[in-house]
């Protein structure tokens, strides 16, 4: 079955950085366009922002633009979330999820990993 | 940017009531590509509707969704224990995708 599993969350000193990862399993990795949530503690939802099947389309939201970089490599199964200069705003759950149809980068989202917790403290 | 706005904030109610719950969009959504979500304390989001309408694979037949353009409900016809959650509208189908700021559904 389609599992994708969030790592690399810890505490990080402000103004660090800090790089995440989802290993997916159960699908063709390389059809299929990422997306990255998050979420404060107590919080809504975030989009962060989508990377395309083969990594050519990378779209941020303004939050994160310039601060956070998306990457993936389609012959491991793995998304990268790199994230720089991190600060209080940055604490949250961070989530990947898996677009519903192949080769598309903007729709609902039916597969989530389970999260990982960033913490930002000194 | 398209900004949902979820209501009521809170709602409590007792297992076996109906459900309402409502999501307004600042402008009108493309396609009704809106999708509800259910989260669980410590859970990841679960998909239940997209499409406005269109209940995801798995989803229990008390749950729907309706509306279009700018106004659209998700409905629990007859609320089971389980459900008792937080829910999520989002907006997809264009960059930025946004959420809704949540509806908590407390048991009452």
């Amino acid at each position: 079955q389609i599992q994708l599993v969030e790592s690399g969350g810890g505490v990080v000193q402000p103004g660090r950085s800090l790089t995440l990862s989802c290993a997916a399993s159960g699908f063709t990795f390389s059809k299929y366009g990422m997306h990255w949530v998050r979420q404060a503690p107590g919080k809504g939802l975030e989009w962060l922002g989508v990377i395309a099947h083969d990594g050519s389309v990378k779209i941020y939201a303004d939050s994160v633009k310039g601060r956070f970089t998306f990457s993936r490599d389609n012959s491991k199964n793995t998304l990268d979330l790199q994230m720089n200069t991190l600060g209080a705003e940055d604490a949250a759950v961070y989530y990947c999820a898996k677009e519903p149809r192949e080769y598309s980068s903007g729709w609902y989202w039916e597969n989530w990993g389970q999260g990982t917790l960033v913490t930002v403290s000194s | 940017e398209i900004v949902l706005t979820q209501s009521p904030g809170i709602l409590s109610l007792s297992p076996g009531e109906r459900a309402t719950l409502s999501c307004r969009a600042s402008q009108s959504v493309r396609s009704n590509y809106l999708a509800w979500y259910q989260q669980k304390l410590g859970q990841a989001p679960r998909l239940l509707i997209y499409g406005a309408s269109n209940r995801a694979t798995g989803i229990p037949d008390r749950f729907s969704g309706s509306g279009s353009g700018t106004d659209f409900t998700l409905t629990i016809s007859r609320l089971e224990p389980e459900d008792f959650a937080v829910y999520y509208c989002q907006r997809y189908g264009g960059s930025p995708i946004t959420f809704g700021q949540g509806t908590r559904l407390e048991i009452k």
